[in-house]
């Protein structure tokens, strides 16, 4: 499968817990984009990678919320003493910037539910 | 303020009508424009794309949507709808190399 891969798709956890999402984009895209959907929303965006470098981060990051790419490939979403209103959907996404135009390939998603 | 509003939570169609979700979307430029679908546990699946040229766009599954500079509106139609057509549609904007601003969605239910 050469699309976007999220791990893991699903996690519980309990509140002040700490967790960490994987996403590994699809190969040759140097851009990588986090979101956001809880129910009954659409995906708000968090932030995005173009290769390593963190290029824009959403209000939405609070200070307990930190992303990597240390590569330029797969990136790491940690969400540190976790709360109950982190409870949702972690969407990845993915492009290419020789491409003129903004498509953006969504991975499966990881859920995220703090008991 | 940018925004992307799409009217309608809930849509219920027979199976065999035809379908229209409406989009309308604030940018201070005209954006690339987007249609996304999500069933039930999974990711977006892209239904189609508008950048520039012809103002109606084919996609996949049968769908369509035309853009409307004027009334600043990206709607997506298809002529008959299919049961397995039932999921939530997101309708998406975005600058070249920037993050999408998606709608809250629009869940459709196919009856028979």
């Amino acid at each position: 499968d050469t699309g976007v891969s999220q791990n893991p798709r699903h996690k519980i956890t309990k509140r002040g817990q700490n967790v960490t999402f994987r996403c590994d984009p699809i190969s040759e895209h140097n851009r990588l984009y986090w979101y956001r959907q809880t129910l009954g929303q659409g995906p708000e965006f968090l932030t995005y990678f173009q290769n390593e470098a963190q290029l824009e981060k959403s209000r939405l990051l609070s200070d307990r919320f930190s992303a990597e790419r240390p590569k330029g490939s797969f990136s790491t979403l940690e969400i540190q003493r976790t709360e109950q209103g982190d409870s949702a959907m972690y969407l990845c996404a993915s492009s290419h910037t020789s491409a003129n135009y903004n498509e953006q390939f969504f991975g499966p998603g990881t859920r995220l539910t703090v008991l | 303020a940018q925004s992307v509003t799409q009217p309608d939570i809930h849509i219920t169609v027979s199976e065999g009508a035809s379908l229209e979700l409406r989009c309308n979307y604030s940018y201070g430029a005209t954006p690339y424009l987007f249609w996304y679908v999500q069933s039930p546990g999974q990711g977006l699946q892209l239904l189609l794309k508008y950048f520039s040229g012809d103002t109606l766009v084919q996609g996949i599954k049968g769908f369509e949507a035309e853009f409307k500079r004027s009334q600043s509106s990206f709607n997506l139609r298809k002529p008959s709808v299919h049961w397995s057509d039932a999921a939530e549609y997101f309708c998406a904007v975005g600058l070249p190399g920037y993050a999408l601003n998606f709608g809250k969605g629009t869940s459709l239910l196919v009856t028979p």
